[in-house]
């Protein structure tokens, strides 16, 4: 089965930083590209960055380039998402997705980053 | 970055109903839009991609259909557990963008 589990979101301070990670398994991890996106609560789909299968090529989103990172470990089948100088605007669940070459499927069940003092 | 509307942003149905979702890009996007289905506290699922391909395992009733800049999804008899919000992706160049979401509600 196909299966992706986030992990590392909780409380921050404004400013601080926080890594996520996404754990894959039930398919070839280094074959795919990924994807992070996020909703705040209420709200919608906002997609934040993605990454190429050997990790060489990424893009993000405007509101997050130069503050976040996003890269992986093949051999770990991980994904990674390095969130720093964070805002009470990233407040939100993060999903972590596999590139299905239309579209994102699977999704992760996602982690919950809240940014507050 | 390319903007991506959605109409309605709510609807209320009754089971049975048929339901068409609209999506509009700022600029041509060719086929390149995918639709999910989300409900509350659950990530979202991909119903459709290229436009008009059925994900696999999802039903037949649901159907989508567009190309360039403007696309509709239809659900041809509304089941029970099709209430739910309904999002549009555009992923013909980045940032990838969603639509703001429709939620469909029982009538």
């Amino acid at each position: 089965e196909v299966q992706l589990v986030e992990s590392g979101g909780g409380l921050v301070q404004p400013g601080g930083s926080l890594r996520l990670s996404c754990a894959a398994s039930g398919f070839t991890f280094s074959s795919y590209w990924m994807h992070w996106v996020r909703q705040a609560p209420g709200k919608g789909l906002v997609w934040v960055s993605r990454i190429n299968s050997d990790g060489s090529s990424t893009s993000y989103a405007d509101s997050v380039k130069g503050r976040f990172t996003i890269s992986r470990d093949n051999a770990k089948n991980t994904l990674y998402l390095q969130m720093n100088s964070l805002r009470a605007e990233d407040t939100a669940v993060y999903y972590c997705a596999r590139d299905a070459g239309g579209g994102c499927d699977p999704w992760g069940q996602g982690t919950l980053v809240t940014v507050s003092s | 970055a390319i903007r991506i509307t959605q109409s309605p942003s709510s609807l209320s149905a009754s089971t049975g109903d048929r339901v068409t979702i609209t999506c509009r890009a700022s600029q041509g996007i060719s086929s390149y839009l995918a639709w999910y289905q989300q409900k509350p506290g659950k990530a979202p699922k991909l119903l459709i991609y290229a436009a008009s391909t059925l994900q696999s395992g999802v039903p037949s009733r649901f159907s989508g259909s567009g190309s360039g800049t403007d696309f509709t999804l239809t659900i041809s008899c509304l089941q029970s557990e099709d209430f739910a919000t309904y999002y549009c992706q555009q992923y013909y160049s980045y940032p990838f963008t969603f639509g703001p979401g429709t939620k469909v509600d029982i009538k």
